[in-house]
């Protein structure tokens, strides 16, 4: 079974930097792209970032681009963001996600994680 | 990039009933096009890919079509287990677009 577990959310002061993380399972993570998806709570659902395989493809949508980077590490299953610069408008769900066959750019999205909650705020 | 327009935003539908969702892209995304089922506290589960092909263990009674511009889900007998939130997604061009969402409420 496939599982995402993501960590590392919390309240952080605006202007500050935080890093999620988001351990894989239950699949060959080195054989596919990995994407964080966002969610404001009780909002609709807004795609953050994108990474291929094997980190040689990498997309950020333009809310973020310049303060967020994504990496990866297929030896440790493991999937980050690290956040800089933080603004009251990141506050949001943010959730890992498996990108869909056919390799980058990912199609779909499937499955997701639980998600882990990114406050911004003083 | 891509904006994807759902209409209604909230439908009320009788257990039994049928349901008929529609998302809109404002230009073409060919048959690019999946839906999303969210309950609540819970992570989206994709349902439909490609408009019209379920996913893996999803049941019959959901169902999509369309193609260009104009896609519809349609749940043919909603179930208690289907009142949530659907999203519509293209992955026709980057980035990647959702939908604002329509949520199924009991009637």
């Amino acid at each position: 079974e496939v599982q995402l577990v993501e960590s590392g959310g919390g309240l952080v002061q605006p202007g500050r930097s935080l890093r999620l993380s988001c351990a894989a399972s239950g699949f060959t993570f080195d054989d596919y792209a990995m994407h964080w998806v966002r969610q404001v709570p009780g909002k609709g659902l807004e795609w953050v970032s994108g990474i291929s395989w094997n980190s040689g493809s990498i997309g950020y949508a333009d809310s973020v681009k310049g303060r967020f980077t994504i990496s990866r590490d297929n030896a440790k299953n493991s999937l980050n963001l690290q956040m800089n610069s933080l603004r009251a408008e990141d506050t949001a769900l943010y959730y890992c996600a498996k990108g869909g066959p056919g390799g980058w750019p990912s199609p779909w999205f499937d499955p997701w994680g639980q998600g882990t909650l990114v406050t911004v705020s003083s | 990039e891509i904006v994807m327009t759902q209409s209604p935003a909230t439908l009320s539908v009788s257990p039994g009933e049928r349901a008929t969702l529609s998302c809109r892209a404002s230009q073409s995304v060919s048959s690019n096009l999946g839906w999303y089922q969210q309950k609540p506290g819970q992570a989206p589960r994709l349902l439909i890919y490609g408009a019209s092909t379920r996913a893996t263990g999803i049941p019959a009674r959901f169902s999509g079509s369309g193609s260009g511009t104009e896609f519809t889900l349609t749940i043919s007998s909603l179930q208690s287990e289907d009142f949530a939130v659907y999203y519509c997604q293209q992955y026709n061009n980057w980035p990647r677009t959702f939908g604002q969402g329509t949520k199924v409420e009991i009637k």
